[in-house]
């Protein structure tokens, strides 16, 4: 069964408005876990890693105050895209492995945002 | 920063046949892990077979295998006997501690 488990699958909402998007880890504490995008027939671009507790490490190219994490538990790290425009929609996907380094990701099931 | 490189963006198999999907990758470091995902049209990511690199042993994983290279950093996937199912975007992954990395993908079509 799914091991980390991402809210909501779909967003459609009028621009200007924020969205959060929440990833737990169901069965596992996740001190780490990854926020990605993807753009249709794209691959997975990181945008950041979300550390429990502590600030995210943004990837270069990724605004910070456009897109908030928050990583509050070992369970739950959450992305809010903040007044968002027609250009943020896109596929939000998350992962977190399960600490240790020859472990793969385990990835959520992805959001499909669409600002209209 | 490590690179990934999948250089076929389009495969096509016969249903039955023998498929291999390229990757190649740019490194430093002498161990890491590396993934192959599928992502079929539900968007779902899917771990298909992983390789680390202080194994000189291809992974196998039933119809699924690799060819690694480590000199030649080369990770290839071979799926033998493919089946309509197969077809999804396929993603080849490096990863070192944290941190992973995608290539572009290879949309692969399985021909009944």
């Amino acid at each position: 069964g799914a091991v980390v488990s991402q809210h909501p699958s779909r967003v459609i909402c009028k621009s200007g408005t924020s969205v959060k998007i929440e990833c737990r880890s169901l069965d596992f504490q996740a001190t780490t876990m990854f926020w990605y995008r993807q753009f249709p027939k794209q691959s997975l671009m990181l945008m950041a890693t979300s550390n429990e507790g502590s600030k995210a490490t943004y990837e270069q190219g990724v605004e910070k105050d456009k897109f908030l994490i928050n990583h509050a538990s070992l369970t739950l790290s959450t992305l809010t895209v903040t007044s968002a425009h027609p250009e943020d929609s896109s596929f939000y996907i998350c992962s977190a492995n399960r600490g240790q380094e020859d472990q793969p990701q385990h990835f959520g099931d992805g959001t499909r945002l669409s600002i209209l | 920063a490590q690179t990934v490189t999948q250089s076929q963006p389009e495969m096509s198999v016969q249903e039955a046949e023998t498929v291999t999907l390229s990757c190649t990758y740019d490194t430093s470091e002498s161990d890491y892990y590396l993934f192959w995902y599928k992502q079929p049209p539900s968007r779902q990511m899917i771990l298909v077979i992983r390789q680390e690199a202080y194994k000189q042993q291809n992974a196998t994983e039933n119809r699924f295998s690799v060819n690694f290279q480590k000199a030649a950093k080369s990770f290839s996937l071979k799926i033998s006997d493919s089946q309509l199912g197969d077809a999804a975007m396929y993603f080849c992954a490096y990863k070192k501690n944290n941190d992973m990395r995608f290539g572009a993908g290879t949309r692969l079509t399985v021909k009944p």
